[in-house]
């Protein structure tokens, strides 16, 4: 079964400039999550989708970064401006339906460094 | 802070050796999960404890978990050089969203 897979696996851009990032999910898992993990940190959720639906964005900074899952399969996610802050790896992960019993299966990480 | 406190940050021991790392948390709990994380594999699910369980058991892992005192820990016996990684703990906030803790980092020395 092949894994979650994430693309760029590296990006290095100077502030202010665009960048997304490409999720492609394990086939059949309807949860897709994107979390933000600063160096030396846990990952933090930054916002799940249900199928093509947003199931929580609470800690997306959404004046900066947008995702998207039009087809309920793959997704990428945007950060437009970018800041030094958000200097971090970004991972995406599925899971089966999205249930508090289930396991989150993770992609390699797509890591960012804004200059 | 919305993580967890895991402890210690980082442990250093010899191959053969026993790891043990602990995790605290401050809202009650469904079920509690442990993760790992090296730069090899990326981000792993080890083991998940419900809130009804004391104790499990997976291989070399041994998780338990005291609800009383919102705290777990993982024990990896004999380690190995491959147990080398960032081992996080992870609780479930809400209906689905995972809460990771900072995080120990294991080192096995040879």
């Amino acid at each position: 079964e092949a894994g979650v897979a994430q693309s760029p696996r590296y990006k290095i851009i100077e502030k202010r400039q665009s960048v997304a990032f490409w999720c492609n999910p394990i086939s059949g898992h309807a949860t897709l999550y994107w979390y933000q993990q600063i160096l030396g940190q846990g990952p933090k959720l930054l916002i799940q989708f249900q199928n093509n639906g947003v199931v929580d964005d609470s800690q997306l900074p959404k004046d900066r970064f947008s995702a998207e899952r039009l087809k309920g399969v793959d997704s990428t996610l945007k950060i437009q401006p970018a800041k030094l802050e958000d200097s971090a790896v970004y991972l995406c992960a599925s899971s089966i339906l999205g249930g508090s019993q289930e396991t989150q299966y993770f992609g390699p990480g797509t890591r960012l460094l804004v200059l | 802070s919305q993580q967890g406190e895991e402890d210690p940050q980082a442990l250093s021991i010899q191959e053969g050796e026993n790891a043990t790392m602990n995790c605290s948390y401050k809202t009650s709990i469904n079920n509690l999960q442990w993760y790992r994380q090296n730069s090899g594999r990326g981000l792993v699910h080890l083991i998940l404890i419900r809130s009804n369980e004391r104790e499990k058991h997976s291989g070399r892992l041994r998780v338990t978990l005291d609800t009383s005192k919102k705290s777990s820990s993982l024990l990896i016996t004999a380690s190995r050089a491959a147990d080398t990684a960032s081992y996080f703990c992870a609780r479930i906030q809400g209906a689905q969203k995972l809460v990771f803790g900072q995080g120990t980092r294991l080192t096995i020395n040879p």
